[in-house]
């Protein structure tokens, strides 16, 4: 299984940008990385995943490294709603889409 | 949008007990998925269904058994609730997409915080 490191907190200002970075070192060519956040006392909310290319949605950009050993969470408008802990995940291959979630990073929105 | 419903936010049960946690999909999914989360131990599978009828083990299945009669309902049951099964309880469901792995995300219900007294 690819395992995920990121780093256990990280603050950002109201309004700028939030960079989350993530390293997967092992992943392999099939697997994908994907991310979730979990804001406090609610269930895990999908945000955005990708293979190789960058990827973009309304929620977020995901930045994939042209190795793809490590990729970045980017919210580009960051609000204090968006504090929550963030889990940067690669589910193993051919096993049902199972999610393994490890400690992920706590973001601080501050006004 | 995906809508993952939980049958109770909060719910406190004894000893003994046996425990129906139930939850809905709307979005005709294939993949229902139940997990608990505890503090410093992350989300742990309990247990996953591919189709009505079919359940595999997750990685702690211990003292858990599942239900899926119908496509949309996943239900969790605890046979004899003991107090380390207090816990946050998640379901998710994804959608099969012909392929045992899907690329498609989970989608989580808001949970089931359940304490065993």
């Amino acid at each position: 299984d690819a395992k995920t490191t990121q780093p256990t907190s990280m603050d950002c200002a109201e309004g700028r940008a939030a960079n989350l970075p993530c390293n997967h070192s092992t992943i392999s060519g099939n697997e994908y990385v994907y991310w979730y956040r979990q804001i406090h006392s609610q269930g895990p909310q999908y945000i955005i995943h990708g293979l190789k290319n960058n990827e973009t949605n309304e929620m977020a950009s995901l930045i994939i490294t042209e190795d793809r050993k490590s990729s970045t969470l980017i919210l580009p408008h960051a609000t204090l709603r968006d504090t929550a802990v963030y889990y940067c995940i690669v589910p193993p291959y051919n096993q049902g889409g199972k999610l393994i979630f490890g400690q992920g990073t706590e973001l601080s929105v501050k006004p | 949008d995906v809508k993952v419903t939980q049958s109770s936010r909060y719910l406190v049960k004894r000893t003994g007990e046996k425990v129906f946690l139930e939850c809905v999909q709307d979005m005709d999914h294939e993949n229902m998925f139940w997990y608990r989360q505890d503090p410093g131990l992350g989300l742990r599978l309990i247990y996953f269904s591919y189709d009505v009828k079919m359940k595999e083990k997750g990685d702690i299945p211990e003292g858990y058994s599942v239900s899926r009669e119908k496509k949309e309902r996943f239900s969790l049951i605890l046979e004899s609730a003991s107090t380390n099964q207090t816990s946050m309880y998640l379901c998710a469901s994804t959608t099969y997409r012909g392929n045992i792995y899907s690329n498609q995300p989970q989608h989580f219900g808001d949970g089931t915080r359940l304490s065993i007294l």
